[in-house]
Parts: structure tokens; C-alpha cells; sequence
């Protein structure tokens, strides 16, 4: 199975910050990523496809970007609503599996 | 718009067999370019995937839950299932089914979500 390690597992930030998480895989995957924003009592919601494709919908102020084993999520301007959980997963090969999730939390 | 929901036993005993289904709406599962999967998140903890089905009734599974899954489709209901024996208080978790875009095998429509909890 590929393992997908996100860094940090949390992190405090505040309105206006600019928040990076990152997700690290423990091979090679290309660019099959995903990225996962998940609220609490809510199902995960697709953000990001492909470590680069925004969902229509979302807005820009989330960026992906990497290729190989190293990818990072970016919130260029944290807002209100972007409090909760991140999740990677990797589209490469099955099982699919996804990294253990980063917490953003308000400072 | 698609939506996907949950239904089933939200209460099973040790050693019993789970048994969800997932009833999709606003689309047929036979479109193509998508699979139909099932994903579960303990309390607390991450997800992990469980294994998906095409609508020709082809599966791949979890190996990590092979022994004890099956996944089936109906496409006359437009709906397909989970099935989960030899329960265990590890299976307790919210279980949910989404749509899978094949490609980048993203997973871009969820259903709500059921919490099964094992117990006697």
C-alpha cells in the first residue's frame, strides 16, 4: 500500500493567514492527489483534483501543486469557513489511501 | 444534481454482518467515467477506503478487508451495497458511499454519512 504522511497533523491560524499543509507519499504517484476539506459532522468535500485541478465551485484562494511524492495545499487567505480538517489521498494505485488529516484550528 | 444516501443497520452485534445500501438520485450509476465506492471513518480518526464497484458488477476491494466485504449494485434501484461480516468494536465508524471519478480516482460526491456502531 502506498502511505500518504500529511504535515503538520494541526495548526493554528488566524482570518487572513496563509495557511500550507503538506502531504508526502511514500512512492512515486505523479500528480494523482486529492485534497479533502472536511467540517465537522460533514462528509469530506473534493477540493482539489489531480494536485492541481480546482472543483468548480471552490474558491481560489485554495491552490495544489507537486508531482512525485511531495505536495502541498495552500489557503492563500484563511477565512471563517475554512476552519476544519484536510485530508490527501492518492489516486495512483489501490488501495486507495489517504494521509491522517491536518486539523486547522482558529488562533 | 447527484445526490447519494446512506441506509441500513446503524447497530450491529459482534460477530454480526453489516449490511448498508446507497441509493442514488439525479443520475444513473451506469453513466460512465465513474465507480461507486465505499469509505468508512472512525470516530476521531481518518478514512479509509473500503472498495468500489462499477455498474457491470465488477469490484476491487481494500486487501485489508477482503476476506469480509462484498460490494453488489442494482442497477434497476440504482443503487448498490456494503456488506461487512465478522463485526468487531474496530468496525464502529461512520460508513459512507461516494462517487469516484475514474482518472484522477477522486472521490467528488458523498453521501451524508451513517455511524455503525458494534455492540452487544
Amino acid at each position: 500500500d502506498i502511505q500518504m504522511t500529511q504535515s503538520p497533523s494541526s495548526l493554528s491560524a488566524s482570518v487572513g493567514d496563509r495557511v500550507s499543509i503538506t502531504c508526502r507519499a511514500s512512492q512515486s504517484i505523479s500528480t494523482y492527489l486529492n485534497w479533502y476539506q472536511q467540517r465537522p459532522g460533514s462528509a469530506p468535500k473534493l477540493l482539489i483534483s489531480s494536485s492541481s485541478t480546482l472543483q468548480s465551485g471552490v474558491p481560489s484562494r485554495f491552490t495544489g501543486s507537486g508531482s512525485g511524492t511531495d505536495f502541498t495545499l495552500t489557503i492563500s487567505s484563511l477565512q471563517p469557513e475554512d476552519f476544519g480538517s484536510y485530508y490527501c489521498q492518492q489516486g495512483s494505485s489501490t488501495p486507495w489511501t489517504f494521509g491522517q488529516g491536518t486539523q486547522v484550528e482558529m488562533k | 444534481q447527484l445526490q447519494l444516501q446512506e441506509s441500513g443497520s446503524g447497530l450491529v452485534k459482534p460477530s454480526q454482518t453489516l449490511s448498508l445500501t446507497c441509493v442514488v438520485s439525479g443520475d444513473s450509476l451506469t453513466s460512465t467515467g465513474y465507480s461507486w465506492s465505499w469509505i468508512r471513518q472512525p470516530p476521531g480518526n481518518g478514512l479509509e477506503w473500503i472498495g468500489y464497484i462499477y455498474h457491470t458488477g465488477s469490484t476491487n476491494y481494500n486487501p485489508s478487508l477482503k476476506t469480509r466485504v462484498t460490494i453488489s449494485v442494482d442497477r434497476t434501484k440504482n443503487q448498490f451495497s456494503l456488506k461487512l461480516n465478522s463485526m468487531t468494536a474496530a468496525d464502529t465508524a461512520v460508513y459512507y458511499c461516494a462517487r469516484e471519478v475514474r482518472g484522477p480516482d477522486a472521490f467528488d460526491i458523498w453521501g451524508q454519512g451513517t455511524l455503525v456502531t458494534v455492540s452487544s
